[in-house]
């Protein structure tokens, strides 16, 4: 099969760091993926690691990458309140020809 | 101006009733895909098109059709609605293999009653 597996919700204190889990299963994935859905938009690329690479910075956002255990992860630092949103994982093959969405995890930021 | 913009993008129809939904973009990609996106279940893809003269169905194609009218534009026919189509629609558009980002659409919010 080709799941993508994230955790539903996550709550965290303004100015924690938040880190959304996620499992994928086709080890052949050559692009993974992190978007962020506010209320009532659309999907927005926040950041985008190939399946050679580990580990990812870009400011507050940090994407760590386990090939060998499927799991990749995305760490946002110093979370606002303008962070909660449904947050979605993505693997897709090269080409995009193949992409599978996870079912997103809802983070709530309490002030 | 957005980059993929989808009209309508709200509608309430009846079951039995066709209905079209459509997507425009102006990144002069030559990718485009329309999804749908139901809670607790992610995105699941319809179909997609490589470029004008190709169309291919994806996950969940049945029920569905989609025309390619030019590079910019992509829209997605049900051809006779029923309920459990009711969903949040996506379209979204991606350059050329190697440039793999995904632009999305605003969303069409679907209810068949």
């Amino acid at each position: 099969g080709e799941d993508v597996e994230q955790s539903l919700f996550l709550s965290v204190r303004e100015g924690d760091s938040s880190v959304i889990n996620c499992t994928y299963t086709d080890s052949s994935s050559t692009y993974l993926y992190w978007y962020k859905q506010e209320p009532g938009a659309g999907l927005q690329l926040l950041t985008y690691i190939f399946s050679n690479m580990d580990m990812k910075q870009d400011q507050r956002l940090t994407v760590l990458l386990n090939k060998k255990d499927k799991h990749l992860s995305l760490r946002i630092a110093d979370t606002q309140t303008g962070d909660s949103a449904i947050y979605f994982c993505a693997e897709a093959l090269g080409g995009y020809q193949k992409v599978t969405f996870g079912t997103g995890t809802k983070l709530q930021v309490i002030p | 101006d957005a980059d993929v913009t989808q009209t309508p993008r709200n509608r309430i129809t009846k079951t039995g009733k066709r209905i079209m939904l459509e997507c425009s973009q102006t990144k002069g990609h030559d990718r485009m895909y329309w999804y749908r996106q139901d809670p607790g279940l992610g995105l699941r893809l319809i179909y997609y098109s490589f470029d004008v003269k190709d169309i291919n169905k994806g996950e969940i194609s049945d029920g569905y059709s989609v025309s390619r009218q030019a590079q910019a534009k992509f829209s997605l026919s049900l051809e006779s609605a029923i309920p459990n189509q009711t969903a949040l629609y996506f379209c979204a558009t991606s350059g050329p293999a190697g440039s793999e980002t995904q632009y999305f659409g605003p969303g069409t919010r679907l209810l068949v009653l």
